[in-house]
């Protein structure tokens, strides 16, 4: 079955600053997915990546996706509060539902 | 706008009693899925309809049964539902044709607490 390993597990940064979070799969992705999720609630789109190489942006986050499509990272530039969340990935086959990395945890501190 | 939606948003059920969790969209999207995701743990699937069919994946307890009455309903039934079965229930819907689907939508979740 497909694995993501998702590093780091928390993230603390200050306000203002740049991350990234990673996503990698055992085997190549057909779709990966991010999706953010703040406690206790459901999960938000991002962005979706399927091709080898590909980049998506939307304001301050950008994804992207290696050409071996077994690695993506997503980017936040100038981090804010409004960042702070659970940002995961997931991954399918097409034909597939879903499968979910353990996620990411980002707390921005003023 | 919501456009997956999940009621209730939190289930305080008895120890061994029937609980049922209830999931509709306006997304007209023909397939459904139902997660489970317990504290700091990733949502793992528990099945999924892809128009009708139901599709159960392999490791989810005979505990957990779906029902989907039509396109835009969706339940999640727990016959006895024990101490471990608490956490968040997801239902999220996508359209997908042949090899291809849309992103999932996501409803809010149910927040279910075994006592």
């Amino acid at each position: 079955s497909q694995e993501l390993e998702q590093s780091p597990q928390s993230l603390i940064v200050q306000e203002g600053k740049n991350l990234t979070i990673n996503c990698t799969s055992s085997k190549t992705l057909y779709g990966l997915y991010w999706y953010k999720q703040k406690y206790g609630e459901g999960l938000i789109f991002l962005m979706m990546l399927q091709k080898g190489g590909e980049e998506k942006s939307h304001e301050k986050i950008t994804a992207k996706l290696d050409e071996k499509k077994q690695q993506s990272s997503l980017h936040i530039t100038a981090s804010q509060p409004s960042h702070a969340g659970i940002y995961l990935c997931g991954a399918d086959k097409g034909n597939t539902p879903l499968v979910f990395g353990k996620g990411t945890r980002l707390s921005v501190i003023a | 706008d919501a456009m997956v939606i999940q009621n209730p948003r939190y289930q305080v059920t008895q120890f061994g009693k029937p609980v049922t969790l209830s999931c509709s969209q306006t997304l007209n999207h023909n397939v459904m899925y139902w997660y489970q995701q317990k504290s700091s743990q990733a949502p793992k699937l528990l099945f999924h309809y892809y128009d009708k069919d139901f599709n159960n994946e392999a490791d989810t307890p005979d505990n957990f049964q779906s029902r989907r009455p039509n396109t835009s309903f969706c339940f999640l039934d727990i016959r006895s539902p024990g101490l471990g079965d608490a956490a968040m229930y997801l239902c999220a819907t996508s359209r997908a044709a042949g090899t291809g689907r849309t992103e999932a939508f996501f409803g809010q979740g149910t927040r279910l607490t075994v006592v």
